[in-house]
């Protein structure tokens, strides 16, 4: 139990779906990410939210939507996505975004899979 | 800018051998210092971590030391059991300015312990 706990586990989707990934943390944290983990590439970070408010967005494409509604729930909201989209994606938090010494905590993360 | 650079996989070891992987970094700053463990089928996990330099780090029957002279930060353990097989990645984190706390990863080395 790593007080991060991601929903839902496993998610197929046609192309023309939309879903939402959801990411909830227990453990106080001010600070959330989500990243995308693809076989055979570095982990990459997409968004970085720190009391609500989006503080990165690293170059990810408009077909994901992040929503943090407060600072411990986090949401990704998929639409029209792409074969190559197909991946791990993990969701994160931390005490605060600035926090050099602050470990991120990492939940289970949901397996995408796109037909 | 900020990147870390971990041995290329896999690494394929017999219960009770030493351990070592390798990682290096780059940064601008001051860096914190990470290794994280991901267990098939699941989110990282913190395994240990270093804040300054000479700082060494243990969990599990695992060390890494911060060598500021030589900007490494390798992962030991004198004695792997089949339990450790996993993916392990180090990362770093300098926290300041408009990295905003972002963790930079090396690429992951997969281990496997036979019996």
């Amino acid at each position: 139990e790593t007080g991060v706990t991601q929903t839902p586990r496993h998610l197929v989707m046609g192309m023309t779906n939309k879903k939402s990934l959801k990411c909830e943390q227990h453990l106080g944290h001010n600070a959330m990410y989500w990243y995308k983990q693809s076989a055979k590439k570095p982990l990459e970070l997409m968004f970085v939210y720190n009391f609500k408010e989006q503080t990165e967005n690293n170059s990810v494409p408009s077909r994901f939507s992040p929503e943090c509604p407060n600072s411990s729930h986090l949401f990704l909201h998929l639409h029209t996505l792409q074969p190559e989209d197909s991946a791990l994606y993990l969701c994160a938090s931390s005490q605060e975004v600035m926090g050099r010494n602050q470990p991120q905590h990492f939940g289970d993360g949901t397996r995408l899979s796109i037909l | 800018g900020d990147s870390v650079t971990q041995m290329e996989g896999p690494v394929t070891l017999s219960e009770e051998a030493f351990l070592t992987i390798n990682c290096t970094y780059t940064a601008t700053g001051y860096p914190s210092l990470f290794w994280y463990v991901q267990y098939p089928g699941e989110g990282l996990q913190l395994l240990l971590k270093a804040t300054k330099a000479d700082d060494k780090g243990s969990n599990k029957g695992f060390e890494a030391t911060y060598r500021k002279e030589t900007t490494s930060f390798h992962l030991e353990k004198g004695s792997v059991q089949v339990s450790d097989s996993a993916v392990y990645f180090c990362a770093l984190s300098d926290g300041g300015g408009s990295t905003l706390g972002r963790l930079y990863f090396g690429r992951g080395t997969q281990l496997t312990v036979w019996p």
